[in-house]
């Protein structure tokens, strides 16, 4: 079963616009990973960010981790067209498989 | 240096035949797992390997699919007796370690379609 649940599932934005989306989780968790996937094609690793860790930041990225809500979001700032894909939360427990959501579909219009 | 590849990219089979997807993880990479995405959902857990050994096979959806690991390094994953519900892509992902929940690096997949 799915661990991770992203919100919206579709966000629809205008290049140079910030994309925030969400993610909940159900169980305690080793760490988080968002990982973007571009159609037709394989998913690449964006940011992991620990348990321990509150928000972290790689270029245009922004993610943020509250535990006690059981809780990640996502920031895209400064939007461009090759932003266009599905970008999933994955959760790792003690077990060390990936968990992954259903996704949220980010269309960057030009 | 070269990423996870996977082999065929795309293969399509009869329902009841079996099929063979293959995975090349990273050089050096011990930990490898299997994924399946269906149309329009999410990654499912199907399998890992640390080193040849698969401790968790708890994802694998039914005895008709199994997985081996040989030389530490290609796996493959087979499919008996194809079903329409076995339609999907097929995700290999290799990390370094799997102490700490390392990075994991995917390959491109392989698209199955069962007629």
């Amino acid at each position: 079963s799915q661990q991770g649940e992203e919100d919206p599932q579709a966000l629809s934005i205008q290049e140079g616009e910030n994309a925030t989306m969400n993610c909940s989780y159900k169980t305690s968790i080793n760490n988080l990973q968002w990982y973007r996937q571009n159609s037709g094609r394989g998913l690449v690793h964006l940011i992991l960010i620990r348990s321990n860790e509150r928000e972290k930041h790689s270029g245009r990225l922004r993610v943020t981790l509250d535990t006690s809500k059981k809780s990640s979001s996502l920031l895209i700032t400064a939007s461009r067209a090759a932003d266009t894909a599905s970008y999933f939360c994955a959760t790792i427990s003690n077990d060390y498989k990936l968990s992954f959501g259903a996704g949220t579909t980010v269309t960057v219009r030009a | 240096g070269a990423g996870v590849s996977q082999s065929p990219s795309n293969k399509v089979t009869e329902k009841g035949k079996d099929v063979e997807l293959r995975c090349d993880p990273i050089s050096g990479h011990t930990a490898l797992y299997w994924y399946r995405q269906s149309l329009g959902q999410g990654l499912e857990f199907l399998i890992y390997f640390q080193g040849n050994s698969a401790p968790d096979k708890s994802g694998l959806p039914s005895d008709r699919f199994s997985a081996e690991r040989t030389g530490g390094s290609v796996s493959t994953l087979t499919i008996q007796r194809t079903q329409q519900e076995d339609s999907a892509v097929y995700l290999c992902a290799s990390s370094l370690t799997l102490v700490g929940g390392s990075e994991q690096y995917f390959g491109p997949g392989t698209r199955l379609t069962v007629t």
